[in-house]
């Protein structure tokens, strides 16, 4: 295991759909993250989960938003009722706890286009 | 005023000139401060990360930190074409754990 994996890589959805994305964290990370990131801005925080309690919540994550992580493994983030605005790059980290622990490591992003 | 600033830039310098790019941050409470590089359609990429005051060096890569004025800065010597990228500074807020990121600043080193 050398990363952060994602999948898919691309999605493209009609405005209207559900989609769900896929986030397999270094091994060995307790800790995963979701962001999202728009052309030009920085990534923005959406979720956090420690093992598999979602710990922090930003309140960009609407109710259409659902995250889950329910072995402590690998996550995954629903869109329910797509708008075009939800078209973005989501982005995936993962840390350790400990010293080490604010050292987050992304994975590739899954790239939403909602039409 | 936003939480972590930047600016967009594009920052261009020649190959081999010292490329300087700078961040300030609004909680005075930040503890941790992070730059991540990001080439056009990648992820980013952890490249340096400071805690105290003062400078960390990696290689090519200084870390600037001064807690008091709030800002921190990232130093590339012997800048290459391959360093072109959108540099992005992040900071943990003192009461959470998650990322507050930048805008980035893009820099182009000319051959």
């Amino acid at each position: 295991d050398t990363g952060v994996s994602q999948d898919p890589r691309h999605k493209i959805t009609k405005r209207g759909q559900n989609v769900t994305f896929r986030c397999d964290p270094i091994s060995e990370h307790n800790r995963l993250y979701w962001y999202r990131q728009t052309l030009g801005q920085g990534p923005e925080f959406l979720t956090y989960f420690q093992n598999e309690a979602q710990l922090e919540k930003s309140r960009l994550l609407s109710d259409r938003f659902s995250a889950e992580r329910p072995k402590g493994s690998f996550s995954t983030l629903e869109i329910q009722r797509t708008e075009q605005g939800d078209s973005a790059m989501y982005l995936c980290a993962s840390s350790t706890t400990g010293p080490r622990g604010y050292e987050q490591y992304f994975g590739p992003g899954t790239r939403l286009t909602v039409t | 005023q936003k939480e972590v600033e930047q600016n967009s830039g594009p920052l261009s310098v020649p190959e081999g000139a010292i490329a300087s790019l700078n961040c300030t941050y609004s909680d005075r409470g930040s503890q941790s401060f992070f730059w991540y590089r990001q080439y056009s359609g990648k992820s980013p990429e952890l490249i340096m990360f400071i805690y105290s005051n003062g400078d960390k060096e990696d290689g090519r890569f200084t870390a600037q930190l001064n807690k008091a004025s709030q800002y921190v800065s990232l130093l590339i010597r012997d800048s290459q074409p391959s360093d072109s990228a959108t540099y992005l500074c992040a900071v943990i807020n003192n009461y959470g754990q998650n990322f507050v990121f930048g805008p980035g600043t893009r820099l182009s080193v000319l051959p």
